[in-house]
């Protein structure tokens, strides 16, 4: 299947730090990147859709000062955790659809820690 | 109603037996149909698509899909303990721009 490089795979940071997660499709152009968030033993929450030029469309409840959104080019977009809190720990997965077939392929996660 | 819903489980089978794990939707326009394992603390891979009527196998894993009922599902042929995950169903709606998920089904295969 299609490889999605997601980085950093885990991060410890302080409250009020702010955090850039990239997640990069190597070998597809992903026209739409997806960002969840998953909370232990619980199911994949979508927090936005993000397409390659254009502004994210972020679900509901999900502030979008709060998580930036970038997606500068078809192979990389960035999810910017600002002035994090504890609250804010949990395991943030991003996944790109390729133009082709329509699959959704997932990166490795990335682990946050806010203390 | 949820959009998919899938029973959390857990489902405990013995190896080599047959494991079977069911989703519905609500939605009659879904048109792609997938099946996702995820392993604790790692992220969902993909392992079936489907998005016809019938049965579509590959390997060890089947998937139906029935869209007059509205339900997918599927079936782990002699299951090994390596399977024991959660199996995450998710369901393409409308376009190709929204997925959603089930809430997973936990799946354990006792050696």
């Amino acid at each position: 299947g299609a490889v999605v490089s997601q980085h950093p795979s885990r991060v410890i940071c302080k409250s009020g730090t702010s955090v850039k997660i990239e997640c990069r499709s190597l070998d597809f152009q992903a026209t739409t990147m997806f960002w969840y968030r998953q909370f232990p033993k619980q199911s994949l929450m979508l927090m936005a859709t993000s397409n390659e030029g254009s502004k994210a469309t972020y679900e509901q409840g999900v502030e979008k000062d709060k998580f930036l959104i970038n997606h500068a080019s078809l192979t990389l977009s960035t999810l910017t955790v600002t002035s994090a809190h504890p609250e804010d720990s949990s395991f943030y997965i991003c996944s790109a659809r390729g133009r082709a077939n329509g699959k959704l392929f997932f990166g490795s996660g990335t682990q946050l820690s806010v203390l | 109603q949820k959009e998919v819903e899938q029973n959390s489980g857990p489902l405990s089978v013995p190896e080599g037996a047959i494991a079977s794990l069911n989703c519905t939707y609500s939605d009659r326009g879904s048109q792609s149909f997938f099946w996702y394992r995820q392993y604790s603390g790692k992220s969902p891979e993909l392992i079936m698509s489907i998005y016809s009527n019938g049965d579509k196998e590959d390997g060890r894993f089947t998937a139906q899909l029935n869209k007059a009922s509205q339900y997918v599902s599927l079936l782990i042929r002699d299951s090994q303990p390596s399977d024991s995950a959660t199996y995450l169903c998710a369901v393409n709606i409308g376009n190709f721009n929204k997925f959603y998920f089930g809430s997973g089904t936990k799946l354990n295969v006792k050696p």
